[in-house]
Formats: structure tokens, sequence, C-alpha cells
């Protein structure tokens, strides 16, 4: 059965900094692009950034470019999301995300991430 | 970037009955290559993370009852609930995956029992 757990969220203030990962079981993790998708307190979902099977490509909503870095361990099974210069907007709960064929197949359960002083 | 944009907002539908949400996409999210619709259509209900339903506009998810459905091409699309039952209450996304990222949402349309 696949799982994808996601840790790392918390309070930070703005400006501050937060990593979070995502550890992947039972699948063929080097073989799957993985996507963060996050989601703002009672707001619809909002596609964060990609990244493919090796870790060698990655893209980014255009609001994150330059404060957020998308990684991957494949030897490890793990994703990594080191988020810097947080700001208020960036508040919400923060799902990473299979991919298969282009659809986001399996999710995790989210951590919440709050920017806030 | 491709804008996604849903309507209605919110309908309420009674138990049975049929429920239709529509997504239109700013530009074409057709591939001719293959001739593939890049629409991916999502549930999601209350605390859950989301779960795909339809992708290539309409394809089936396996698993998801065959009252969820998916048409359109180019960019007009929609979803139908042919018979809406008590667990189809939640809130229904739209995403595009056309070419190379960024993906984009809908804005959601959310599902009630009338």
């Amino acid at each position: 059965e696949v799982q994808l757990v996601e840790s790392g969220g918390g309070l930070v203030q703005p400006g501050g900094s937060l990593r979070l990962s995502c550890a992947a079981s039972g699948l063929t993790f080097r073989g799957y692009w993985m996507n963060w998708v996050r989601q703002a307190p009672g707001k619809g979902l909002e596609w964060v950034a990609t990244i493919s099977s090796d870790g060698s490509q990655t893209y980014y909503v255009d609001s994150v470019k330059g404060r957020f870095t998308f990684s991957r361990d494949n030897t490890k099974n793990s994703l990594y999301l080191q988020m810097n210069s947080l700001r208020a907007e960036d508040t919400a709960v923060y799902y990473c995300a299979r991919e298969t064929s282009r659809r986001l197949d399996y999710w995790g359960q989210g951590t919440l991430v709050t920017v806030s002083s | 970037d491709i804008v996604m944009t849903q309507s209605p907002d919110s309908l309420a539908v009674s138990l049975g009955e049929r429920a239709t949400i529509n997504c239109k996409s700013s530009q074409s999210v057709l591939d001719s290559s293959n001739n593939k619709n890049y629409l991916i259509w999502y549930q999601q209900k209350a605390g859950q993370p989301p779960k795909v339903l339809i992708y290539w506009a309409s394809t089936r998810e396996s698993g998801v009852p065959d009252r969820f459905s998916g048409s359109g091409s180019g960019t007009d699309f929609t979803l139908t609930i042919s018979s809406l039952q008590a667990e189809d209450v939640a809130v229904y996304y739209c995403q595009q995956c056309y070419g190379i990222p960024p993906w984009t949402f809908g804005q959601g349309t959310k599902v009630e029992i009338k």
C-alpha cells in the first residue's frame, strides 16, 4: 500500500524558514515524479512544486520561486521542501502527492504550516 | 499560466438527482499528438486529502463508482454525478496538467444535499 507521510510543519515567524519532509513507502519511489500541493485554511488547492523522478528537474509556482527548494533522496524514499523567507500567505496545509500519468494519484494527510508573529 | 474556472461555486442537489459541474480552461488542454485532454477531476471530503475521480477528462480512476463521469474537450469540461449519494458531499476540483508545470486547479465546487 502506498503511503506518504508529511512532517515538519509548525508555527514560524514571517521571514523565517521551515523544512518539510515527506516519507514514502509501498512504491518504487525513484520511478515517480512527485509534487507538493498546498491548501490555505478554508480555501482551494494550489499546486506548489514538482520534481522529476531523478531530481534533475524542478518546477515551482511563481509565488514561491527563489524562496522554496524542492529536493529528494531516492536512497531514503524521501522528499524535502525547504521554505525560506516565509510569508503569511504561505500559511496552509502542505500535501505531498505522487504523480502518475500527470494525475496526482496518492496524497499524504498533509502538514500544517502557520506563518504568524 | 492556464487559468481554470469552475461553475457553479456551489450547488445543492436532492439525493438520487443529477449534479453537473463545469470547468473551463483559458487555453486548450488537448494534446493533438495523442488526442488526450490533460484534465483531471478530484473529490475532497472534509478533513481529507483530495482523491482522483477522473483523468484524461473522461477516464474513471480505478474504484470510482460509475455514477461519476467526465466529458468535454479542448477548453470546456463537465463532471457529472448521475445519481447523487450522501457520501458524494464534497468539494470537487478540476486541474489541468497540459505540457509542463505549472499545474493549475479550479477554485472548487461545493456539492451539498438539498
